[in-house]
């Protein structure tokens, strides 16, 4: 089945620590992105890339990093500048042309602080 | 700026009734697109709906519905005949088209709906 997987599922994070988060999709799309919820409010763009070794800060980019060495991959680094890290973080893929597609999500990675 | 309002943070009904989302978005953009995601407690986003600027038909899916009004700048999704499997968060979401392609998606905090059995 075509889809997107995030793993793991659950993640702990001790202080200045940094941890990375995974993302694997096999739809063949161009653009991958990275999204974090937080309880009450809507998904926040952390980082996007449209094509392989590309990739653009979104809204909330501050104290995280990503790469895209690959189509089908595009790793989530957390590092230990993000000093409230604890949240949902959902990664998703779509085509990249004018109209607009729709994103495919995975079912996501909730991080929490020891 | 780009924003997507949806003022109802929880609603609850009781099984069988009908229920109405609201969304209002902004934008100074012509061209645009507007979803509609469901997330599960199970937490997965769900596509349910894309509509473009330039289409401002109604859209009914089965129970699901759509009202988009240009002239209010709304998007508004009604659930007939509820059921317990439509409890969920649901959000409206908005992308804009410029510079060429970009499908970067605003979303709105979300409203929890909660059908009783």
């Amino acid at each position: 089945d075509g889809g997107i997987t995030q793993s793991p599922k659950y993640l702990f994070r001790k202080e200045g620590q940094n941890v990375t988060l995974s993302c694997e999709q096999n739809l063949n799309h161009d653009a991958m992105y990275w999204y974090r919820q937080d309880p009450g409010q809507g998904l926040r763009l952390i980082y996007y890339s449209q094509i392989v070794n590309d990739f653009q800060k979104g809204d909330i980019a501050e104290g995280y990093s990503v790469s895209r060495e690959k189509k089908e991959s595009f790793p989530l680094t957390v590092t230990s500048a993000q000093k409230n890290p604890t949240a949902f973080y959902l990664c998703a893929s779509s085509p990249f042309d004018v109209s607009n597609q729709p994103q495919h999500f995975g079912d996501g990675t909730r991080l929490s602080i020891l | 700026a780009q924003k997507v309002t949806q003022a109802q943070t929880e609603i609850s009904v009781v099984e069988k009734e009908d229920v109405t989302l609201d969304c209002v978005y902004e934008t100074r953009d012509t061209t645009y697109y507007l979803f509609w995601y469901k997330q599960p407690p199970s937490g997965e986003l769900v596509f349910l709906i894309r509509r473009n600027s330039f289409d401002e038909q109604n859209e009914i899916s089965g129970r699901y519905s759509w009202n988009f009004q240009k002239s209010t700048s709304s998007f508004n999704f009604t659930i007939t005949a509820s059921q317990v499997v439509d409890s969920a968060v649901y959000f409206c979401a908005l992308s804009e088209v410029y510079g060429g392609a970009t499908n970067k998606l605003i979303f709105g905090t979300g409203t929890l709906l909660a059908v009783q059995p």
